[in-house]
C-alpha cells in the first residue's frame, strides 16, 4: 500500500514562529501536494510539486512556502506562523497525470496546527 | 478555472436508508471527477473517480456515482447505508494535461447516521 506519512498529527505554536511540516511517501510518486482543510471550506491547494526542487503555487500560497529537496519528501514551511493559519494541513501524492487514470490522490492522516 | 460545489454540508439519514450526495462542478473540458471519504481523524480515501466510457461508476464499500454532462453533476449513491459510513464526503474535479494531477475540492459533506 501507498503510504504517506506526515511526521506531526498535532502541533501547538505562537504566533511569529517558524513552523516545519514534513510529509514523506514511500512510494515514487512524482507530484506531491500540500492542502489546508477548514470547516465549510473544503481542502484548499497550498502548494504542488511535480518533480524534485520544482514547485508550484496553488489558490493560496500566501504565507507558506516549500522545499523538495528529495522525490520522497515536500516540506511546508510556515516562516512566522499566524493565528489565521490555524487549520489541518493535508499532504498527498500522486503518481502520474489525471487524465491518465493515474491521478489518484494518496493522502496522509494530517496535521492539525494551533497557533496561538 | 475549474470549481466544485456540494449544496449540502450536513445530511442525516437512518441505518440502512438509501443515500444521494450531491455534486456540480464547472470545469470547460472533459473533467475527471473525483469522490473522496475522510473518517474522523483520518486523511482522504479515494471512494472511485470517473475518466471516461460509462456514467455510472461503482466504487468500493457499495457506493456509485452518475456523471451527467448535461447537468453537470457527479452525484453519490448508495442504496442502504450502513452506521460505518458516518464520515466527512468529498468530490473533486480535476484537469487533464499539465495539470500534474491537481484535484479541487468541493467544500465537503457531513454524513450522519441515525441508528
Amino acid at each position: 500500500d501507498v503510504k504517506v506519512t506526515q511526521s506531526s498529527r498535532y502541533l501547538v505554536k505562537r504566533t511569529g514562529e517558524k513552523v516545519f511540516l514534513e510529509c514523506v511517501q514511500d512510494m515514487d510518486h512524482e507530484n506531491m501536494f500540500w492542502y489546508r482543510q477548514d470547516p465549510g471550506l473544503g481542502l484548499r491547494l497550498i502548494y504542488f510539486s511535480y518533480d524534485v526542487k520544482m514547485k508550484e503555487k496553488g489558490d493560496i500560497p500566501e504565507g507558506y512556502s516549500v522545499s523538495r529537496e528529495k522525490k520522497e519528501r515536500f516540506s511546508l514551511i510556515l516562516e512566522s506562523a499566524s493565528t489565521n493559519q490555524t487549520s489541518m494541513y493535508l499532504c498527498a501524492s500522486s503518481p502520474d497525470r489525471v487524465d491518465l487514470g493515474t491521478g489518484e490522490l494518496f493522502f496522509g492522516e494530517g496535521s492539525r496546527l494551533t497557533v496561538l | 478555472a475549474q470549481s466544485v460545489t456540494q449544496p449540502d454540508i450536513h445530511i442525516t439519514v437512518s441505518e440502512g436508508a438509501s443515500l444521494e450526495l450531491r455534486c456540480n462542478y464547472s470545469y470547460g473540458a472533459t473533467p475527471y471527477l473525483f469522490w473522496y471519504v475522510q473518517s474522523p481523524g483520518q486523511g482522504l480515501q479515494l471512494l472511485l473517480k470517473y475518466f471516461s466510457g460509462d456514467t455510472l461508476v461503482q466504487g468500493i464499500k457499495g457506493f456509485e456515482a452518475e456523471f451527467k454532462r448535461s447537468q453537470s453533476s457527479f452525484n453519490l449513491r448508495k442504496p442502504s447505508v450502513h452506521w460505518s459510513d458516518a464520515a466527512e464526503y468529498f468530490c473533486a474535479v480535476g484537469a487533464g494535461g499539465t495539470s500534474y494531477g491537481k484535484l479541487t475540492f468541493g467544500q465537503g459533506t457531513i454524513l450522519t447516521v441515525h441508528p
